[in-house]
């Protein structure tokens, strides 16, 4: 039962800075925007999340608008690694369950 | 190492055979789940428990259930297996903030 909404595939080239965007726009107040992205034969890994402010890790910059119903992974200077299938999802706190949509698979070229 | 750690990596079996997936964390986190992942990739909650304590039971066949000695492990039987029982299966493991919720490697079944 996913709440979110995001394009199937994006294209890049190595070394470019990518966007992902996720649509939300019945986010409820206590949810929370996660980012998981998964590489074939392996499980989901955890990429970054947050609430309401923009936020920041070695992986991405997560950028979410003000109105909280949409929010754009950013992925600088991606590589080869990178290219997997990207998870936007929400989640409140406590012991919840994710339910995981298609997400976006990112091809990266070289 | 901490994670979380799924054994087998891959099984193949034939219809209604039973088979039994393991999963192991080493993160000290107190609940564990269950997924499956289908052929298109979409992640489904099966069952999630919380020390030791069935908290979410989708509506899943009455062949899967769940099996936990411990808030560390959570295994996953299948009493007879079903040709769309094919699928990967995750396990995951989080704290109650979810900043911390981890998935294992899959185990990939195969029913033939």
């Amino acid at each position: 039962d996913a709440k979110t909404t995001q394009p199937d595939s994006m294209e890049s080239t190595e070394g470019e800075t990518v966007h992902l965007p996720c649509s939300h726009a019945t986010i409820s107040g206590n949810e929370y925007i996660y980012w998981y992205r998964q590489v074939p034969l392996q499980g989901p890994e955890y990429v970054t999340h947050g609430l309401q402010q923009n936020t920041t890790n070695s992986m991405a910059f997560l950028a979410i608008a003000s109105d909280r119903k949409s929010s754009t992974l950013i992925l600088p200077h991606v590589s080869l690694r990178d290219a997997a299938v990207y998870h936007c999802i929400l989640s409140n706190t406590g012991y919840q369950n994710f339910y995981f949509g298609k997400g976006t698979s990112l091809t990266v070229i070289p | 190492e901490t994670a979380v750690f799924q054994t087998p990596n891959y099984h193949v079996t034939q219809v209604g055979n039973e088979v039994s997936f393991n999963c192991k964390q080493t993160l000290g986190h107190d609940t564990m789940y269950w997924y499956k992942q289908d052929s298109k990739k979409l992640l489904k909650i099966m069952f999630s428990y919380n020390n030791k304590q069935l908290i979410v039971n989708e509506t899943v066949p009455r062949r899967f259930s769940p099996q936990s000695s411990d808030k560390a492990h959570l295994n996953l039987r299948i009493k007879s297996v079903e040709p769309e029982d094919s699928a990967v299966y995750l396990c995951a493991s989080s704290t109650k903030t979810n900043s911390d919720y981890t998935f294992g490697s899959g185990t990939r079944l195969l029913v033939i």
